[in-house]
C-alpha cells in the first residue's frame, strides 16, 4: 500500500544534540511537509516543500531546518533542541496540480520527540 | 486571515447516539474544509473535505458534514456513534489558491461510552 512512513516513531534525544527525523512516502506526492504538535494541541505548519522549493513559516524558529534530497525522502532538523521541542512530530504529503490549490494531505504516524 | 474554533475540547457520547462535533470558520476567500481524525499516537487521516461542490459532504467512517456559508459553520455528525469512533478530531481550513496552509482547529476529543 501506497503510504507516508516516519522512522523512527519514538526519539529521545539530549538537551542542545541535534536530531534527525525521517520521513518517506511511496505516493510520489510533490508536496511534503513537517507539522510539529504538542500535547493537546492542533498540528503547527513548520514549513512545506513544493517539488524542491523550500517554504518556511514565518514563526518557524531557526533552530528547525528540513532538507528533501528527492522525491520521496525528507528531513526534518534540529540543531539545538530545547526542552520546549518535545512533541509529535508530523509528515505529510500531497498532489499538487499546480494551481496551488489545497489538496488532501496524507499523513505519517509521527514521530514523539523526547528531550531529556 | 484564515481561523477555526472548535466549540468544545471533549465531547462524551454514549454508544449509538448522535455525534455532533462543531467547527466555526474565518475565510476572507471561498474556503476549502476538512475534518480529519487522529487516533491515539498516530498521524491524521481525513474523514472528507468540503471543495464547493456539495454543502453535504459524505466521508467515512459514516460520517458527514454540511457546509453552511451564513452560518460560517462546518459541522460534523454521525447518526450512531461506535466505540471505535473515540478519537481526536480536527477541523482545518484552507483557502483557495492561497498555496498549501492548512490552519487547524485545536482539536475536539470525542468519549464514546457503552
Amino acid at each position: 500500500d501506497a503510504m507516508v512512513i516516519q522512522n523512527p516513531r519514538y526519539q529521545v534525544t539530549q538537551f542542545g544534540k541535534p536530531v534527525t527525523l525521517s520521513c518517506s512516502q511511496t505516493l510520489n506526492h510533490n508536496v511534503m511537509y513537517w507539522y510539529q504538535q504538542k500535547s493537546s494541541q492542533a498540528p503547527k505548519l513548520l514549513f512545506h516543500y513544493y517539488d524542491k522549493d523550500f517554504n518556511n513559516e514565518a514563526d518557524t524558529p531557526d533552530n528547525f531546518q528540513s532538507r528533501r534530497p528527492n522525491t520521496s525522502f525528507c528531513f526534518l532538523d534540529i540543531r539545538s533542541p530545547g526542552l520546549g521541542d518535545a512533541a509529535m512530530y508530523l509528515c505529510a504529503t500531497s498532489k499538487s496540480s499546480g494551481a496551488r490549490d489545497q489538496e488532501t494531505q496524507y499523513f505519517g504516524p509521527g514521530t514523539r520527540l523526547l528531550v531529556l | 486571515a484564515q481561523s477555526v474554533t472548535q466549540l468544545g475540547s471533549h465531547v462524551s457520547v454514549s454508544e449509538g447516539a448522535l455525534v455532533l462535533l462543531r467547527c466555526n470558520y474565518s475565510s476572507s476567500v471561498p474556503p476549502y474544509l476538512f475534518w480529519y481524525v487522529q487516533y491515539p499516537n498516530q498521524g491524521l487521516q481525513l474523514l472528507l473535505k468540503y471543495t464547493s461542490a456539495a454543502t453535504l459532504v459524505k466521508g467515512i467512517n459514516g460520517f458527514e458534514a454540511e457546509f453552511k456559508k451564513s452560518e460560517t459553520s462546518f459541522h460534523l455528525t454521525k447518526p450512531s456513534a461506535h466505540m471505535s469512533d473515540a478519537a481526536e478530531y480536527f477541523c482545518a481550513v484552507s483557502d483557495r489558491g492561497g498555496g498549501f496552509k492548512t490552519i487547524f482547529g485545536a482539536g475536539t476529543r470525542l468519549f464514546v461510552k457503552a
